[in-house]
Formats: C-alpha cells, sequence, structure tokens
C-alpha cells in the first residue's frame, strides 16, 4: 500500500466546527509536509513539521507528529466554508530528496 | 502567490498527436517536477530534475519525456497522446534549502 495514507477521505463539517485529518505513513522521514488543494488548482503549501518536532501552529491550523506511531494529524479549528478543499499529507522520505504524497481528504465545510 | 506558470491550462486534442505542457518558474529554483493527477486521487511523481541537463523517471511508469536546458523552463512532452493520457498535470519547484514545493495551476489534458 501507499507511503502517506490518509483518513478520513471524505469529511463534511459545519462552519465553525473544527476539521482533524489523519495521515499515517511507513518509513523513516525528514519531514512531513500538508497541502491543500482547491478544486481544479494546483497544491498550496500549508505546514511543515520535521521529524524532531511534535507539534507546530499556524494561524488556524495545528500539526502533531508522532513518529513512533509513524502518524500525522492536521487540525483546522474554527472551520470557514473558504476552508472547503482537498487536503494532502506528503512525506519528505529519508534519502529520496522528493515527497510521496497521501490520496488526500476532501473537506466540505457548511454554511 | 508562487511564481511558477503553466500553459495550457486546458488542452483536448486527438489521439496520435504530439504535445508539449509548458512549466516554467521565476524563483531560480533548481528542483522542478511533473505530477500527474487523475480527479479526486493522489499525486504521481512522473519526472523530476535537479538542475539544468539532469532529469530522472519517477515513481509512476510515464510514456512522456522531459527537458531541462534552463534552470527556469522545464516541458514535458508527449511524442503520441493516447486516451490513458487524459489527465491533470502539475508541475513544481523547490530549491535546496526549503523543502516545502510551489506548485503552478495545473494543465487538464484530455485526449480524444
Amino acid at each position: 500500500s501507499q507511503q502517506g495514507e490518509e483518513d478520513p477521505q471524505a469529511l463534511s463539517i459545519q462552519e465553525g466546527e473544527n476539521a482533524t485529518m489523519n495521515c499515517s505513513y511507513k518509513t523513516s522521514i525528514n519531514n512531513l509536509q500538508w497541502y491543500r488543494q482547491n478544486s481544479g488548482r494546483g497544491l498550496v503549501h500549508l505546514i511543515l513539521i520535521r521529524s524532531n518536532e511534535r507539534e507546530k501552529h499556524s494561524g488556524r491550523l495545528r500539526v502533531t507528529l508522532d513518529t513512533s506511531k509513524k502518524s500525522s494529524s492536521l487540525l483546522i479549528t474554527a472551520s470557514r466554508a473558504a476552508d472547503t478543499a482537498s487536503y494532502f499529507c506528503a512525506t519528505d522520505l529519508q534519502g529520496a530528496q522528493k515527497l510521496v504524497f497521501g490520496q488526500g481528504t476532501r473537506l466540505t465545510i457548511n454554511p | 502567490e508562487a511564481d511558477i506558470y503553466q500553459t495550457p491550462r486546458y488542452l483536448v486534442i486527438g489521439t496520435g498527436k504530439k504535445i508539449t505542457l509548458e512549466c516554467s518558474q521565476t524563483m531560480g529554483h533548481d528542483k522542478m517536477y511533473w505530477y500527474q493527477q487523475d480527479p479526486g486521487m493522489e499525486l504521481h511523481l512522473i519526472h523530476y530534475s535537479y538542475g539544468v541537463n539532469s532529469t530522472e523517471k519517477g515513481d509512476l511508469s510515464s510514456e512522456s519525456t522531459v527537458s531541462r536546458i534552463r534552470t527556469e523552463h522545464f516541458p514535458l512532452t508527449l511524442e503520441s497522446a493516447r486516451p490513458s493520457h487524459t489527465s491533470q498535470y502539475l508541475c513544481a519547484s523547490n530549491d535546496y534549502t526549503h523543502n516545502e514545493q510551489f506548485f503552478g495551476p495545473g494543465t487538464r489534458l484530455t485526449v480524444l
């Protein structure tokens, strides 16, 4: 199976609620990144967490990394309709010098 | 907004045609990448380059070819397009000091 697996595959919540997405991976990483993709567009980098970091914040985003479980989570607090998009985790594998993307979580924020 | 451009944004062509998808970046990045993405699916790396005259095949087998004659330009060519090539193609770049990649808007290719 894939290096980066995300769940859920799709998530639908009400505006104002928090959204949590999870990513699991299989091999050792240098860092893990989260990207957002609006429908039919390119990806936009959101946040990067290094393998020696456990938690990172950026505005309404909170990312955690548990290297012992080989997993990460992305929390979006106080969601807005504009947060509707697909969210991808990407792992920067040790020795690989390239990113491996998960299959993404499709997030829908209902007004 | 990232300074990375892709043209065309949309392309509909017939089977057997030769096409070139253009990608240019003005950030002076050494590393550039091409990904293929079907709707709602993950990205698959098909080609990458670490600098001028450097090209490598990615994780997903592709019948396309790439070239890197100039730092800012990384075109992808399909010699004979087929319906199985219908997909979205995303170009990205970064430099050696920053791991995050900057993406272009993508080219949505349909081969009839």
